[in-house]
């Protein structure tokens, strides 16, 4: 059965760093590409950032220059540096694997962790 | 960046209903909208994709369709473990983005 786990989230005070997890089982992981998506309780989701199986990286401006996106094929692991961290980061962080079958590229997302918490907070 | 106005925020609506969200693109993204369902603690699990197309293991009562900058999310037949919140999502153009979310509940 493919998964996808999460792990790395915690408290981190304003201007820290944290780095999450996720370690996929269950499908090739080299093959597909994978997205970080955030929800900020009781609001919306918001997609944070994608990396495709060549290993080429997109953000959105929110977090670009602060956030990096990086994957270890041999590990099934998918990873998110985040730094320079405010109270606007504080959210749930979910790991989302990008559909095959969609029409125009991989983002439909067709799979999901259960989410790692991250507070930003002094 | 594209933006994705969903409405209503929330809906009530008894067992059996039919009842229908809305998702509108303030620029033409073609059929490239996904819908989500998120129960209450959980990931959200992708229902529908390419604006009709029933992602495998989505029950049949539910459907999507539209194209161009108006899409809508159709459930018939609501049935209790419907209960959840919809989101919709653009993904042809990046930055991806979402709806607000319809927040669904049984009368």
């Amino acid at each position: 059965e493919a998964q996808l786990v999460e792990s790395g989230g915690g408290v981190v005070q304003p201007g820290g760093s944290l780095r999450l997890s996720c370690a996929a089982s269950g499908f090739t992981f080299s093959s597909d590409d994978m997205h970080w998506v955030r929800q900020s309780a009781g609001k919306s989701l918001e997609w944070v950032s994608s990396i495709d199986s060549s290993g080429d990286t997109y953000y959105p401006d929110s977090v670009k220059g602060r956030f990096t996106i990086s994957r270890k094929n041999a590990k099934s692991s998918l990873h998110l540096q985040m730094n320079s961290l405010s109270p606007d980061d504080t959210a749930v962080y979910y790991c989302a694997r990008g559909s095959p079958k969609a029409a125009a590229g991989t983002g439909a997302f067709d799979l999901w962790g259960q989410g790692t918490v991250v507070t930003v907070s002094s | 960046d594209i933006q994705v106005m969903q409405s209503p925020s929330s809906l009530s609506a008894s067992v059996g209903d039919t009842v229908t969200i809305t998702c509108q693109t303030s620029q033409d993204i073609n059929r490239y909208i996904n819908w989500y369902q998120q129960k209450p603690g959980k990931a959200p699990r992708l229902v529908i994709y390419d604006a009709s197309t029933l992602e495998t293991g989505a029950p049949s009562r539910f459907r999507g369709s539209g194209s161009g900058t108006l899409f809508t999310f159709t459930i018939s037949s609501l049935q209790p473990e419907d209960i959840a919140t919809y989101h919709c999502q653009h993904y042809g153009y990046l930055p991806y983005t979402f709806g607000q979310g319809t927040k669904l509940e049984i009368k």
